[in-house]
């Protein structure tokens, strides 16, 4: 199975801050990623697909890029709504592997 | 709109079986796949496997293989995953998740409210 593992962990930022985390592939995925939101005791939330399409309905402030085995996810300035975790997900072979989930937590 | 409606959350004891539905409404039925993915408690996100609504074709997570069965019942719009065998490490809440219309690639675009499958004895 393709590995995912997202760095870092957790992340302590302020509103407004620029956060950017990333998400590497134990091998090549071309494209085949996406990224995900969730919050306490909700299901996940489509943010960006195939590495750096915004899905509809997402703000602007976030975006995605990468291809091969690194990819990363950019916050260009956080809002009180954006404290959650993130997660990226593999879709290039059909174990759809995600990552272990970075947590964004208000400093 | 589209919505995602599961079954409500169940306690099962170790060894037993739970089957979880998944109910579609404001789109297609037949014209996105299905997947599961589950969470245990504090934990990531993991797949469980896929089903196709209209020809009713299954693929598991190996982890899974053996212990997991998926349906679908098209004249009420609703995926089942029934899972067998379980055990403690089996509690988590399980999502279904539909497919988007992305073109040449699979993304989660919709996803049901979770249910908490719990085993204790």
């Amino acid at each position: 199975d393709i590995q995912m593992t997202q760095s870092p962990s957790s992340l302590s930022a302020s509103v407004g801050d620029r956060v950017t985390i990333t998400c590497r592939a134990s091998q090549s995925i071309s494209i085949f990623l996406n990224w995900y939101q969730q919050k306490p005791g909700k299901a996940p939330k489509l943010l960006i697909y195939a590495a750096s399409s915004l899905q509809t309905g997402v703000p602007s402030s976030f975006s995605g890029s990468g291809s091969g085995t690194d990819f990363t996810l950019t916050i260009s300035s956080l809002q009180p709504e954006d404290f959650a975790t993130y997660y990226c997900q593999q879709s290039y072979s059909t174990s759809y592997t995600f990552g272990q989930g970075t947590k964004l937590e208000i400093k | 709109q589209v919505h995602l409606v599961q079954s409500g959350a169940e306690v099962k004891k170790p060894g037993a079986s739970v089957n979880v539905s998944c109910k579609a409404s404001g789109s297609s039925f037949t014209g996105h796949y299905v997947h599961w993915v589950r969470q245990a408690p504090g934990q990531g996100l993991e797949w469980v496997g896929i089903i196709n609504p209209s020809g009713g074709t299954t693929d598991y997570s190996q982890k899974f293989q053996g212990r997991v069965t998926m349906t679908r019942d098209t004249s009420t719009s609703a995926v089942y995953m029934e899972l067998s065998s379980l055990r403690s490490e089996d509690t988590a809440v399980y999502y279904c998740a539909r497919v988007g219309s992305f073109t040449g690639t699979t993304a989660f675009d919709y996803w049901g409210q979770g249910t908490l499958v719990t085993v204790s004895s």
